[in-house]
C-alpha cells in the first residue's frame, strides 16, 4: 500500500521463504534502475541494478524484474534470511541529465522471522 | 575499509549554528553526490560534483547550504544558520562510472 511519512509498507516473511518487493516508478524516460538495502542507522547498500533495455537480471539470491509497459520494478529475494531484514528502496535514473540523478521511491520494510 | 566515509556520524546543534560535514569518497571515484534523507523517506538528491566541479544543485539546496570539493577528492557540506527542518540524515555517495553509486554511512543531524 501507500506509505506516508513513517508508515512504510511492510512485508513480513518467514525465514526460507521467497520475498517479492514491488516498486512503481514515475518517469517513462528513466533508463537505469537500482535496488538498495538500508539497515537502521546505515547508508543504502547497493544490491542489484538493471538497465532499461533488459527485463530481468539475476544476482546471488536476488532477481530484478522490469516491466516498462506499466512502469513497475520488482526485487525477488530467494530463501530469505533474518539478515535480509531492512528497508529496501528502488531508485530510478532520470535520463538525459548528463549524470546519474537517482530518484528514490518511498521504500518497503522487510521483516524476516526465524 | 575502502568504502565511502563520512564524518561526523552524529551532530547535535542548536538552531542558528553553522555545521560542516565531511565526505571521503572511494579513492578512484571522480563523481560525488550529496543526499538528504528524513525518517521514513528515501534519499533526496542535493548536489553533484564531477572532480572539483559542482555541476548540479537541487532546488532543495537553499542558500544556507554550500558544498565544496576543492581538490576533487573529499567534499564538505556546510549548513549555515541551521533550522529545525534541517534535521535529517545527510548521505554522501560516489561513483566511478556513469551509474552505480556507493553510499557512505551518513551524518545524522539533529537541530534543537
Amino acid at each position: 500500500g501507500e506509505s506516508v511519512g513513517l508508515h512504510l509498507p511492510t512485508l513480513s516473511v518467514q525465514e526460507g521463504d521467497n520475498s517479492i518487493i514491488n516498486c512503481a516508478y514515475s518517469n517513462s524516460a528513466s533508463d537505469y534502475f537500482i535496488w538498495y538495502k538500508q539497515e537502521s542507522g546505515k547508508g543504502p547498500q547497493f544490491i542489484i541494478d538493471i538497465r532499461s533495455n533488459m527485463d530481468k537480471r539475476q544476482g546471488q539470491r536476488v532477481t530484478v524484474l522490469l516491466n516498462k509497459t506499466v512502469k513497475h520494478l520488482s526485487l525477488q529475494i530467494a530463501a530469505t534470511q533474518p539478515g535480509d531484514s531492512a528497508v529496501y528502496f528502488c531508485a530510478e535514473n532520470r535520463a538525459n541529465t548528463g549524470f546519474q540523478k537517482l530518484v528514490f521511491g518511498t521504500g518497503t520494510r522487510l521483516l524476516v522471522s526465524p | 575499509d575502502t568504502g565511502v566515509s563520512q564524518d561526523p556520524r552524529h551532530k547535535i546543534t542548536k538552531r542558528g549554528q553553522n555545521v560542516t560535514f565531511r565526505c571521503d569518497p572511494i579513492s578512484e571515484h571522480n563523481r560525488l553526490y550529496w543526499y538528504r534523507q528524513t525518517l521514513g523517506q528515501g534519499p533526496e538528491f542535493l548536489t553533484y560534483f564531477q572532480n572539483e566541479a559542482q555541476l548540479e544543485k537541487s532546488r532543495l539546496l537553499s542558500d544556507r547550504f554550500s558544498a565544496e570539493r576543492p581538490k576533487g577528492s573529499f567534499s564538505t557540506l556546510e549548513i549555515q544558520r541551521t533550522e529545525q527542518g534541517d534535521s535529517a540524515m545527510y548521505l554522501c555517495a560516489s561513483s566511478g562510472h556513469l551509474y552505480e553509486q556507493y553510499f557512505g554511512p551518513g551524518t545524522r543531524l539533529t537541530v534543537t
